[in-house]
């Protein structure tokens, strides 16, 4: 089963921030929130990740609640190009490199 | 980072055939991994390939059908055995690079007709 519930789908308009929520209330204390987007008959591609603290990269930033049990990936700037699924998964880093597990995403949809 | 190819981008092939697909990555890497992504649906793990070993597979997955290769740190193949339609799907290539960033490659869409 998905340890992460996301919704199904959104909308935003080009320019304007996208708030991406995501729940995980079952988190452990050793699983890291990742962030994966896909953009349509591509590759996931990486976004973000972080444990408990705020995270920002050149790409998006990353908001965890103090009780780990949400999070929320900020575009703040949509364009167009930023359609895609998104992907939020939490996933224990280890030695053994753990595999990431998808579940169903969400469906951005940036339009003009 | 890690840069991922695979081949074949794309075929079409009869059911009931076998069909290898490649991954090439452009660093040594420990844990490569199989992804399928049916058609509308999010990414399946299918097993993870480990170097010197045999893979594992997931759970509804079995070697006989995916029988996977993993000879050396920067290269495994995948094997879709004795085709159907229900394999049509996107076929994806995946390692975790040492940051443990985990970076996939273009993936493979397989039609089976």
């Amino acid at each position: 089963d998905a340890k992460t519930t996301q919704p199904p789908s959104m909308d935003c308009a080009e320019g304007r921030a996208a708030n991406l929520p995501c729940n995980h209330s079952t988190i452990s204390g050793n699983e890291y929130v990742y962030w994966y987007r896909q953009i349509h008959s591509q590759g996931p591609q990486y976004i973000i990740h972080g444990l408990k603290n705020n995270e920002t990269n050149e790409m998006a930033s990353l908001i965890i609640t103090e009780d780990r049990k949400s999070s929320t990936l900020i575009l703040p700037h949509a364009t167009l190009r930023d359609t895609a699924v998104y992907y939020c998964i939490v996933r224990v880093v280890d030695q053994a490199g753990t595999a990431l597990i998808f579940g169903k995403g969400t469906t951005l949809s940036v339009s003009s | 980072s890690a840069v991922i190819s695979q081949k074949p981008s794309r075929d079409i092939c009869q059911r009931g055939t076998s069909l290898t697909i490649q991954c090439q990555v452009d660093s040594q890497v420990t844990m490569m991994f199989w992804y399928r992504q049916q058609p509308g649906q999010s990414l399946t793990l299918i097993a993870t390939a480990n170097q010197g070993s045999e893979a594992t597979y997931e759970s509804g997955f079995v070697i006989d059908k995916f029988p996977i290769s993993r000879p050396n740190l920067t290269f495994s193949t995948l094997t879709v055995s004795n085709m159907s339609p229900e394999d049509s799907s996107i076929y994806l290539c995946s390692v975790i690079a040492p940051r443990n960033e985990q970076y996939f490659g273009p993936g493979t869409r397989l039609t089976v007709t």
